[in-house]
């Protein structure tokens, strides 16, 4: 059966550290992968895509890598601030999708000052 | 532009009510989306929309429907609300729902049935 898995404990970190999230995924073929951030009680916000031929991708204090042999993605929060206090949540694309994402649970991140 | 708004926020029904979740977007995006969240669950699509004029079920439909009213509009109607139907609903569009396109989401309606 198809799966996307993130780690489903809070991810609890101390200012200034970075934070490294997974998402792995079975029985699927991305083409992109995709991250988001959901705070308490509000609709996800985008926040990166990565092509299955990219390795890394960064946009800020955010890094992303898709290794499509592990069927695997890490999501990096780097410099982490109490700001970044959030759930993330992974999201699978496949090329012929027309847009369905299949989600993840989320994991949440707690950054302590 | 308010992007993608939904009412109510809020609703608590009994069991075998019917009820109307509204969504809009103002982006002039073609493909819209209907999800539902639970605890522990990533978000499950319901129903989409890739134009206007269309309307295709994802992957739990059943207990819903849907009506693309034109383009800035996507309603989902319970017809007779089950307690499994408690859930966060959450309306998304794209621009034309192609592959690597970000979603853009509402804020979402919390539904209890009783």
């Amino acid at each position: 059966s198809q799966k996307i898995e993130q780690n489903s404990e809070a991810l609890n970190i101390q200012e200034g550290k970075t934070a490294t999230l997974t998402c792995n995924y079975t029985n699927y073929s991305p083409a992109y992968l995709q991250w988001y951030r959901q705070d308490p009680g509000r609709g996800p916000v985008f926040l990166l895509l990565i092509r299955e031929n990219e390795k890394e991708k960064r946009k800020e204090r955010l890094k992303v890598t898709f290794d499509t042999t592990l069927k695997q993605s890490l999501f990096h929060i780097t410099a982490s601030q109490p700001a970044d206090s959030a759930t993330y949540l992974c999201a699978l694309d496949e090329a012929d999708s027309w847009g369905k994402l299949q989600f993840g649970a989320g994991t949440q991140v707690v950054v302590t000052p | 532009n308010a992007g993608v708004t939904q009412t109510p926020k809020f609703q608590v029904l009994k069991t075998g009510q019917s009820m109307t979740l509204q969504c809009a977007q103002d982006m002039n995006h073609n493909s819209m989306y209907w999800y539902r969240q639970d605890p522990g669950m990533g978000l499950r699509l319901i129903y989409y929309s890739a134009s206007e004029g269309t309307t295709d079920k994802g992957e739990v439909p059943n207990g819903y429907n849907v009506s693309r009213l034109n383009k800035r509009e996507f309603s989902l109607r319970l017809e007779s609300a089950a307690p499994s139907q408690t859930s966060v609903y959450f309306c998304a569009s794209t621009l034309s729902g192609g592959a690597q396109e970000t979603q853009y989401f509402g804020p979402g309606t919390r539904l209890l049935v009783l």
